[in-house]
């Protein structure tokens, strides 16, 4: 089982450039979702989705897409990087059930020059 | 709506002394699930305990002890006779049973001084 799996692990890139974080899950949970975490702020919660086809903001939610076209893959869109969303982000995934854990992924550390 | 505060940004304790990290947290719903996650320097994210809300056992986990009040709307954690190996950015979370999302709080950094 790999779990949960983001890439790339690092990732430089000028502003106005585009990418897209990708995160995986192997474990059929129906809920999935990205932080972004920056020193003093915490896990922010950008965009989540229970399922396929569903997503919803969560707290940080401008200036970046998502979609959930499967159970598996929770991509994460950066459409124009800006300085301000140098960070290191995290992709997680639970089931629905709210007693059960979120399980993360090792991270990917975005710097925006 | 729901928040969660974790007043103590910074902590240090020389190592095999007691130390408690605060968590309050705020929710309108009857029905929620609270968390602790434990991110070492290495950078992972490590889950360590979760409680519902009808639950307010608290819970002890070898040097690891929780609890839980709901009176006072606090998620509290324990670490007795700490060492250097607790050093690490500990985060409590809450997760509402109506939207599923998770919410974290802002983190406390614990330094286990030798």
């Amino acid at each position: 089982n790999a779990g949960v799996t983001q890439t790339p692990k690092f990732q430089v890139l000028k502003t106005g450039q585009s990418m897209t974080l990708q995160c995986a899950q192997d474990m059929n949970h129906e809920y999935m979702s990205w932080y972004r975490q920056d020193p003093g702020m915490g896990l922010r919660l950008i965009h989540y989705s229970v399922g396929a086809g569903i997503t919803d903001q969560g707290e940080v939610p401008n200036g970046y897409n998502v979609s959930r076209s499967t159970t598996e893959d929770f991509p994460l869109r950066l459409l124009s990087a800006a300085p301000s969303q140098t960070s290191v982000y995290f992709c997680a995934s639970s089931y629905r059930s709210g007693n059960t854990e979120a399980f993360f992924g090792q991270g990917t550390r975005l710097t925006v020059v | 709506a729901q928040k969660v505060t974790q007043a103590q940004t910074e902590i240090s304790v020389v190592e095999k002394e007691d130390v408690t990290l605060d968590c309050v947290y705020e929710t309108r719903d009857t029905t929620y699930y609270l968390f602790w996650y434990k991110q070492p320097p290495s950078g992972e994210l490590v889950f360590l305990i979760r409680r519902n809300s009808f639950d307010e056992q608290n819970e002890i986990s070898g040097r690891y002890s929780w609890n839980f009040q709901k009176s006072t709307s606090s998620f509290n954690f324990t670490i007795t006779a700490s060492q250097v190996v607790d050093s690490a950015v500990y985060f409590c979370a809450l997760r509402m049973n109506r939207d599923d999302k998770i919410i974290f709080g802002k983190g406390t950094r614990l330094h286990i001084l030798p």
